[in-house]
């Protein structure tokens, strides 16, 4: 299994509905984050936690929320989709040591989100 | 803030030439650097990092990279390409506050031609 799931892979929707992506690890990381991918603009950030009470807001979270329902588990919500969020969207999370002495970043395989 | 730039949207070898994908960053700080692949319908997969230490990483795959602090410079080298290396290359920075997120370039599309 994956150490970082999304669910779905794909997805298909019209304007005006609401859509939740998911997102689960097995990694045991605090943070996790939520980002959007769209051609020649890299991976630009939506969201982000430290923990189920720590929900923060990134560069372009308009139009967005977001849900850390348990340390594994970090769903985003699209309120009523429209066209310009069609995108890829990348779940990820990351570790500290307290040492500094080590980061990772683990992503998931992402969302395909089309909105009609 | 911190950022990094990707000046070339894309780059073209030749099967066994050396390559180069370029990162330029801008941080305040030691930065933290890193580099990742996206492979066509695939998520994004970790080539090697930054953090301290020697300026020459070595990472998966055969690549490595060349930490500059004069020229601020984070490239990525590769001594011989293969038409299997042909992605998407992301260099991205992390933020030095405590979200610790990745700051990401706009992507270079590697293009290796047999």
């Amino acid at each position: 299994d994956a150490d970082v799931t999304q669910t779905p892979r794909n997805r298909i929707t019209k304007t005006g509905k609401r859509i939740m992506l998911e997102c689960s690890q097995t990694k045991g990381h605090d943070r996790m984050y939520w980002y959007r991918q769209d051609p020649g603009l890299g991976l630009r950030l939506i969201y982000y936690s430290f923990d189920v009470k720590d929900i923060n807001k990134g560069e372009i979270s308009d139009g967005y929320s977001v849900s850390r329902q348990a340390q594994a588990k970090f769903s985003l919500s699209l309120e009523s989709a429209i066209p310009n969020q069609t995108a890829l969207y990348f779940c990820a999370t990351s570790d500290y040591t307290g040492t500094g002495a080590y980061y990772g970043y683990t992503f998931g395989s992402g969302t395909r989100l089309t909105v009609v | 803030a911190q950022s990094v730039a990707q000046p070339e949207d894309q780059v073209n070898v030749a099967e066994g030439n050396p390559l180069t994908v370029k990162c330029t960053y801008s941080v305040s700080g030691n930065p933290y650097l890193f580099w990742y692949v996206q492979y066509p319908n695939r998520g994004l997969q970790f080539l090697l990092k930054y953090i301290t230490g020697d300026n020459l990483v070595k990472g998966s795959y055969g690549f490595e990279a060349e930490f500059n602090k004069s020229q601020t410079s984070f490239h990525l080298k590769k001594p011989s390409a293969l038409v299997s290396d042909s992605a998407l290359y992301f260099c991205a920075v992390r933020e030095m506050d405590s979200s610790y997120k990745l700051i990401f370039g706009s992507g270079t599309r590697l293009l290796v031609r047999p």
